[in-house]
């Protein structure tokens, strides 16, 4: 079975300073994607990055990055110089490669950037 | 190039009643997932569905919940006698077979039992 974990349920921080969202996952299969997504207070789900579990390089993409540690089943997601903007839910999620598959979505994590 | 369609956006229904949501897929999608976001909460596989077939519905209540999608038109999650704690958000993916091209969302329909 698969399982997605965000421990983290909220976090707030103030503008500006760097935040971590932790995910941690548990599969069998060998080849997966692991997705992140953000929920801002609008409802709608923003996709924003998918890794290949082939693939451990870290990805940087502006002020978000994301590091994937095979090792430790975990896809953590870092914004750097946060901004009011940011606040929402993000999920972490993850499916099988093979053939179209549900995704597996953990709780989530509301963050609330402070100005 | 719409992406995926769902619609109502919000639907209000009595307890009992039944509730139909809509879901077009992205254009040239073959693939369509129904999930449901109780409040608070994430969101949680329901439905898997190909063009008239039903592939997976693991997630789906045993009673009261259908799925459907037919050969011409958009994909429908049927609720019937809806209770207050179907109250939820109920959200709509779609794919190609090959998911390496990633899963698209609809906006989702918040659905109210009063």
């Amino acid at each position: 079975a698969q399982k997605v974990t965000q421990a983290q349920t909220e976090i707030s921080v103030v503008e500006k300073e760097d935040v971590t969202l932790d995910c941690v996952y548990e599969t069998r299969d060998t080849t997966y994607y692991l997705f992140w997504y953000k929920q801002p207070p609008s409802g709608e789900l923003v996709f924003l990055i998918r890794r290949n579990s082939f693939d451990e390089q870290n990805e940087i993409s502006g002020r978000y990055s994301w590091n994937f540690q095979k090792s430790t089943s975990s896809f953590n997601f870092t914004i750097t110089a946060s901004q009011v903007v940011d606040s929402a839910v993000y999920f972490c999620a993850l499916t099988r490669v093979q053939g179209a598959q549900k995704l597996v979505f953990g709780q989530g994590t509301r963050l609330t950037i402070n100005p | 190039n719409a992406g995926v369609m769902q619609n109502p956006r919000h639907l209000v229904r009595r307890r009992g009643q039944e509730a139909r949501l809509r879901c077009s897929p992205m254009k040239g999608h073959s693939h369509v997932y129904w999930y449901r976001q109780l409040p608070e909460e994430g969101l949680k596989f329901m439905v898997y569905l190909q063009k008239e077939n039903i592939i997976d519905e693991s997630g789906m209540p045993k009673e009261r919940f259908s799925a459907e999608f037919p050969k011409e038109g958009p994909s429908i999650l049927r609720i019937q006698q809806v209770v207050r704690g179907d109250s939820a958000a109920y959200f709509c993916a779609s794919s190609p077979l090959d998911t390496s091209y990633g899963y698209t969302f609809g906006s989702g329909t918040r659905l109210t039992v009063v």
